[in-house]
């Protein structure tokens, strides 16, 4: 089935460390999103890639880094300078702008 | 899984009720419009769209309609189940740009 891999599930990050946030998509889409997810709160845009080795910075983009060298992976590191990274994070990927996102189901990062 | 509807708006409803959901949105410049379903640790499902050429749009038990002179739209579930139950998610797009606005969501408890 085509979709939108996410992985790990479940992540913890000690201090002071980096960690990568993996999203895979076989859907053959060209754009790809990252989004930070906190309780009660919408949709706060990180990154996203329009095409291969492009990308922009969303509102909350200070802390984290992406790569966008493959068509179909579009990885989310997490940096030490990301002072609150406790959050659930959602990856999505569209055709193009005037078609629905579609989203995997999310990798929950917490602080140990 | 965590629940990502704390604090969130709530609407309870009886198993078999019509249920109705509504989001405003503030951009008039929006053009296309969608409906995302979240179950607890999961990502958004997409549900339904609505570009704003039309009013209403009908799917398999839900409807949406659009007010674009108060800026309104509605999700409509008919004979509401409880596998409905879930963080119900409008988004808005506008001049063909690929990154949607969300808005923060209402929760839907669905009682048998």
């Amino acid at each position: 089935d085509g979709g939108i891999t996410q992985s790990p599930k479940y992540l913890f990050r000690k201090e002071g460390q980096n960690v990568t946030l993996s999203c895979e998509q076989n859907l053959n889409h060209d754009a790809m999103y990252w989004y930070r997810q906190d309780p009660g709160q919408g949709l706060r845009l990180i990154y996203y890639s329009q095409i291969v080795n492009d990308f922009q910075k969303g509102d909350i983009a200070e802390g984290y880094s992406v790569s966008r060298e493959k068509k179909e992976s579009f990885p989310l590191t997490v940096t030490s300078a990301q002072k609150n990274p406790t959050a659930f994070y959602l990856c999505a990927s569209s055709i193009m702008s005037n078609q629905p996102q579609h989203f995997g189901d999310g990798t929950r990062l917490s602080i140990l | 899984g965590e629940s990502v509807g704390l604090h969130l708006p709530t609407l309870s409803v009886q198993e078999g009720d019509n249920s109705i959901i509504n989001c405003a949105y503030s951009n008039s410049a929006s053009d296309y419009f969608i409906w995302y379903k979240q179950e607890s640790g999961k990502g958004p499902q997409f549900i339904i769209d609505i570009r704003s050429n039309m009013d209403k749009r009908q799917g398999q038990r839900v409807t949406v309609l659009l007010n674009k002179t108060v800026k309104h739209l509605s999700l409509q579930i008919a004979a509401t189940q409880p596998g409905d139950s879930a963080v119900y998610f409008c988004a808005e797009r506008s001049g063909g740009s690929y990154i949607p606005t969300f808005g923060r969501g209402t929760s839907l408890i669905v009682h048998p």
